[in-house]
């Protein structure tokens, strides 16, 4: 059972925006921890993608973005590419846990 | 550049143990706490704990409490995870990853299968 819950899947054409929800509760994104995102690429590690709600590593590019508000968290990814099909992961810190590093479900981004 | 290498594949029987090592290069080794995650196959990311490399100390999700042991031997910049009474629904990748703290979690290490199996 996944603390951040993420919609299985999400696809769009080449060149379209899509967005990926991460939602959690009073005690992880609503208590004001930060939201981080990763992809991972079929066969590979997690790659991290934004950190901090709104920040991409340098090397991101902008197509990238997230944000934050209450009790949840969105990845948005515009002029979507193939090289985008891959896996994504919300991620944030849980206080009702005894201190715990919590993930979401998961999203499949498909590009048709 | 910073990279973390993980150890090889296991392949063990139910209700024993693995130690899976994570070698760190590239940095200052005690400056960030490094993380457990597992995945098992064609799910998500599961959090483990994690270390910290100056202290020593430790810190688990509730679920592995008991099971998973995490230490570090700073001459060799490396840390290890020994999760122990092996069960079936263990068999996943396991990743280590750098602590970057209010930057989230990377880099990441290539992975380590670890497959339980009578």
């Amino acid at each position: 059972q996944f603390v951040l819950t993420q919609p299985p899947s999400v696809s769009g054409a080449p060149g379209q925006r899509v967005t990926i929800s991460c939602t959690g509760s009073t005690s992880n994104i609503g208590a004001g921890h930060d939201v981080h995102w990763y992809r991972q690429l079929p066969g590979t590690a997690p790659q991290l993608l934004i950190f901090a709600n709104n920040n991409r590593p340098s090397g991101v590019p902008d197509r990238f973005s997230g944000s934050k508000s209450g009790t949840s968290a969105s990845l948005a990814i515009t002029g979507l590419q193939a090289e985008d099909e891959a896996d994504y992961y919300c991620q944030s810190y849980d206080s009702s846990l005894s201190g715990s590093f919590v993930f979401g479900s998961g999203t499949k981004v498909t590009v048709l | 550049q910073v990279q973390l290498v993980q150890s090889g594949a296991e392949v063990k029987k139910p209700g024993a143990s693995v130690t899976v090592s994570c070698k760190a290069s590239g940095y200052t080794f005690t400056a960030h706490h490094i993380h457990w995650v597992r995945q098992a196959p064609g799910q998500g990311l599961e959090w483990m704990g994690w270390i910290s490399t100056d202290s020593g100390a430790t810190s688990s999700a509730q679920t592995f409490q008991g099971r998973v042991t995490m230490t570090r031997d700073t001459s060799i910049s490396t840390v290890y995870m020994e999760l122990t009474s092996l069960r079936s629904d263990d068999t996943a990748v396991y990743f280590c990853a750098r602590d970057q703290v209010d930057m989230g979690i990377g880099p990441w290490g290539q992975g380590t299968l670890v497959t339980v199996s009578s």
